[in-house]
């Protein structure tokens, strides 16, 4: 199986400090992506790390992909409460299909 | 720009009950289509996807069918609803060639009593 493990399953920190998430996958991979999802709604795409790439930022975020490793991070930034969240990654092989983790939940508290 | 659809929001219905779900995809053509359930405080369960009209593909065999009646819509239905069917209903489209990020829509939360 592709699926990938977030880790930690939860995280509180406050407002103002960093958030890392990690996660980890099985087999190889052509790409790896992390998504958001607040509370009841639908997951939205955060950032896409292909295999060949090391790292990768968007506004707060930086993301990592180690493919020795297996494992992903995503770094928050400065961190506010509306980032409050859960986090997912997802991780896409030899099937274009991404297989998702567990997620870890993210409280930034004011 | 492209817009993913989603109802009802909310479902309540008794067991034994058929289900009907509607995704409906707008400013993308030839999308792949994908139905997830999420149970409370969990991953991501992949249903279906379709790759095409009338194409689907069954990750895990339960009580659910999907089909694709048009190329922007995507339909989950059940004859007779259980208790396990429960749970939040995700659809997402992703963009032809594969390996491209899933855009979802909002979710349809399913309580089967």
């Amino acid at each position: 199986s592709q699926q990938g493990e977030e880790d930690p399953q939860a995280l509180s920190i406050q407002e103002g400090e960093n958030a890392t998430m990690n996660c980890s996958y099985k087999t190889s991979i052509n790409n790896l992506q992390w998504y958001r999802q607040n509370s009841g709604r639908g997951l939205v795409h955060l950032i896409l790390i292909r295999s060949n790439e090391r790292e990768k930022h968007s506004g707060r975020l930086r993301v990592t992909l180690d493919t020795s490793k297996k494992s992903s991070s995503l770094l928050i930034t400065a961190s506010r409460a509306a980032d409050t969240a859960s986090y997912f990654c997802a991780s896409s092989g030899g099937s274009y299909i991404p297989t998702f983790g567990r997620g870890t939940s993210l409280i930034v508290h004011p | 720009s492209q817009t993913i659809h989603q109802w009802p929001a909310t479902l309540v219905q008794p067991v034994g009950s058929p289900l009907s779900l509607e995704c409906t995809v707008e400013g993308t053509s030839n999308p792949n289509l994908y139905w997830y359930r999420q149970a409370a405080g969990r991953g991501l369960q992949l249903l279906f996807y379709s790759v095409g009209i009338g194409q689907i593909s069954s990750e895990v065999p339960q009580n659910l069918s999907a089909s694709r009646p048009q190329d922007r819509q995507f339909i989950l239905s059940s004859k007779k609803l259980l208790l396990s069917d429960s749970g939040f209903y995700l659809c997402a489209w992703q963009g032809r060639g594969g390996y491209n990020e899933q855009f979802f829509g909002p979710g349809t939360r399913l309580t089967v009593l």
